[in-house]
C-alpha cells in the first residue's frame, strides 16, 4: 500500500531562514514522488516533482530511496512561501493513483 | 483553457439531502479523481477513474457515489448527506505521460447540518 507521512502540522520560520519540510513515505514498487503547494484562496497546484530534479522558487527536493524520504528545501524562506504543503506519491508508470500526505502548513514571518 | 472545473463553490445541505458535485477538465485527461480535505487528515482519496468507463474506490468511498459521464466529466453523489461529510471537496485529473502531474479544481465547500 502507498503511503506519506508529513510528520508537522506547522512549520514557522522567520523570513531568510533554511525550510525544511519532512516526507517520508512507504511503497513496495518504484515511487514517484511530487510536492503540491496551496497557497491562500488558490487551487492546489504541483511545486515539483523528483524526476526533474529542478529548483522552483528556490525550492529543492532530493529523493532518498534508502531512507523513503522526499524532503523539501529551501535555504532562505520568503513571505511569500507561507502555504500548505502537500507531499504526494504515484507510481512510476501506468496509471497515477496519487496519495497525499497530511500537509504541513508553512509560515513566514517577517 | 479553463484546466479542471467544479461546480458548485459552496453549498449547504440538510442531513438526509441529496446532491452531486460536478467536475469536468477540457484537457483531454484519461484519469480523474474525487477527494475531500478536512484539517489535519490531508487529502483522502474518495473514487477515482483510471479512464473513461471505469471507476474504483479510493480511500473513503462510503457514502458516496460516482459517474464518469464521458471523457471530460466525473460527478460525485453524495445520496444521503451526513455531518461527517462536511469538507472541502477536490476533484483532479491527470494524464499518462506527463509524469504524473494532478490538475485541480478550485474546489467544493460543502457543509452539512
Amino acid at each position: 500500500a502507498q503511503r506519506v507521512t508529513q510528520p508537522e502540522k506547522l512549520l514557522s520560520v522567520f523570513k531568510g531562514a533554511p525550510v525544511e519540510l519532512k516526507c517520508n513515505y512507504s511503497y513496495s514498487g518504484s515511487p514517484e514522488l511530487f510536492w503540491y503547494v496551496q497557497y491562500s484562496r488558490q487551487r492546489l497546484q504541483l511545486l515539483l516533482r523528483h524526476i526533474s530534479r529542478e529548483s522552483i522558487k528556490g525550492f529543492t527536493a532530493d529523493l532518498n530511496k534508502g531512507e523513503t524520504s522526499f524532503h523539501l528545501k529551501k535555504p532562505f524562506a520568503q513571505e511569500e512561501d507561507s502555504a500548505m504543503y502537500y507531499c504526494a506519491l504515484g507510481r512510476d508508470t501506468g496509471f497515477q493513483k496519487l496519495v497525499f500526505g497530511t500537509g504541513t502548513r508553512l509560515l513566514v514571518s517577517p | 483553457n479553463a484546466g479542471v472545473t467544479q461546480t458548485p463553490k459552496f453549498q449547504v445541505l440538510k442531513t438526509g439531502q441529496s446532491m452531486t458535485l460536478q467536475c469536468a477538465q477540457d484537457m483531454n485527461h484519461n484519469s480523474m479523481y474525487w477527494y475531500r480535505q478536512d484539517p489535519g487528515m490531508g487529502l483522502r482519496l474518495i473514487y477515482y477513474s483510471a479512464s473513461e468507463g471505469t471507476t474504483d474506490k479510493g480511500e473513503v468511498p462510503n457514502g458516496y457515489n460516482v459517474s464518469r459521464l464521458n471523457k471530460r466529466e466525473f460527478s460525485l453523489r453524495l445520496e444521503s448527506a451526513a455531518p461527517s461529510q462536511t469538507s472541502v471537496y477536490f476533484c483532479a485529473s491527470t494524464q499518462l505521460g506527463q509524469g504524473g502531474e494532478a490538475f485541480f479544481g478550485q474546489g467544493t465547500r460543502l457543509t452539512v447540518v
